[in-house]
C-alpha cells in the first residue's frame, strides 16, 4: 500500500535553508485525487499546516509562513519536497508529510501521514 | 484564521468507560469540513474520522463523531487500552487549515 517518508538533515542553523523530501512508494505521485502536503508540528504551536502541492505544480500555502516556504514535486523520483527559508528556532518541529485528498477544487483532510522527521534549528 | 478549541484538555478514564471530546471552533466550519486523528507517542496523527461524522477505513465504530456549524464531537465508547492517547480536531473548510491543540485521553 501507499507509503510515505520523509528524508532531510535533522540540524539547520539559523537563517539557513531547511529542505525536506517525501518518498511515496507503493503508488505514483501522479494522481488527479489527491495533493501532497506538509505538517509540523512543535510543542509550543501544535500541529501547523504548512501547504500542499498538486503533482503539476498548483499549490496552497499557509499566509502565515508563505513569504518563506515552497513545495515542488519531483515526479521522476516520485517524491515532492520543502523548503523554508530563513529558518530560526521557531522553526524547531516535527515535520509530516501527507496526502490529503481533493474534491471539487477543495482540499479534504490529510488521510495518509508519513512518520515524521525531527528538524532542530540550532547553531 | 479559524482557532479550533478543544476540552478538555486531559481527561482520565479507566479502560471500559466512555469519552467525549469537543471541538469548538471560533467560526463556522464551511461544509463541517472537520476531521478528528488520533496520534500515539512518537507516531504520526492517525485519521479516524472525517467530515464530522463518517468513519475513516478501519476506525472501529466505537468512535463517532457529531456537530456541525462551530461545535463537533468526538465520542468513544468503551474504552480499549490503545485509545489512550491525544486526539485532534481539524478544518479544512476555511483557509487556512487549521488544528485544534489536542485532548488527552489518559489512563486513570
Amino acid at each position: 500500500q501507499l507509503q510515505l517518508q520523509e528524508s532531510g538533515p535533522g540540524l539547520v542553523k539559523p537563517s539557513e535553508t531547511l529542505s525536506l523530501n517525501c518518498s511515496v512508494s507503493g503508488g505514483s505521485i501522479i494522481t488527479t485525487l489527491f495533493y501532497w502536503g506538509f505538517i509540523r508540528q512543535s510543542p509550543g504551536k501544535g500541529l501547523e499546516w504548512i501547504g500542499s502541492v498538486y503533482y503539476s505544480g498548483p499549490s496552497y500555502y499557509n499566509p502565515s509562513l508563505r513569504n518563506r516556504v515552497n513545495l515542488s514535486v519531483d515526479t521522476s523520483l516520485n517524491q515532492f519536497s520543502l523548503t523554508v527559508n530563513s529558518v530560526s528556532a521557531s522553526d524547531t518541529a516535527v515535520y509530516f508529510c501527507a496526502r490529503q485528498a481533493v474534491r471539487s477544487k477543495r482540499l479534504q483532510c490529510f488521510d495518509l501521514w508519513g512518520p515524521g522527521t525531527k528538524v532542530i534549528v540550532s547553531s | 484564521e479559524t482557532v479550533l478549541t478543544q476540552s478538555p484538555g486531559t481527561l482520565s478514564l479507566s479502560p471500559g468507560e466512555s469519552a467525549t471530546l469537543s471541538c469548538r471552533a471560533s467560526q463556522g466550519v464551511y461544509g463541517n469540513f472537520l476531521a478528528w486523528y488520533q496520534q500515539r507517542p512518537g507516531r504520526a496523527p492517525r485519521l479516524l474520522i472525517y467530515g464530522a461524522s463518517t468513519r475513516a477505513t478501519g476506525t472501529p465504530d466505537r468512535f463517532s463523531g457529531s456537530g456541525s456549524g462551530r461545535d463537533f464531537s468526538l465520542r468513544i465508547d468503551r474504552l480499549e487500552p490503545e485509545d489512550f492517547a491525544v486526539y485532534f480536531c481539524h478544518q479544512h473548510g476555511n483557509s487556512p487549515l487549521t488544528f485544534g491543540g489536542g485532548s488527552t485521553v489518559e489512563m486513570k
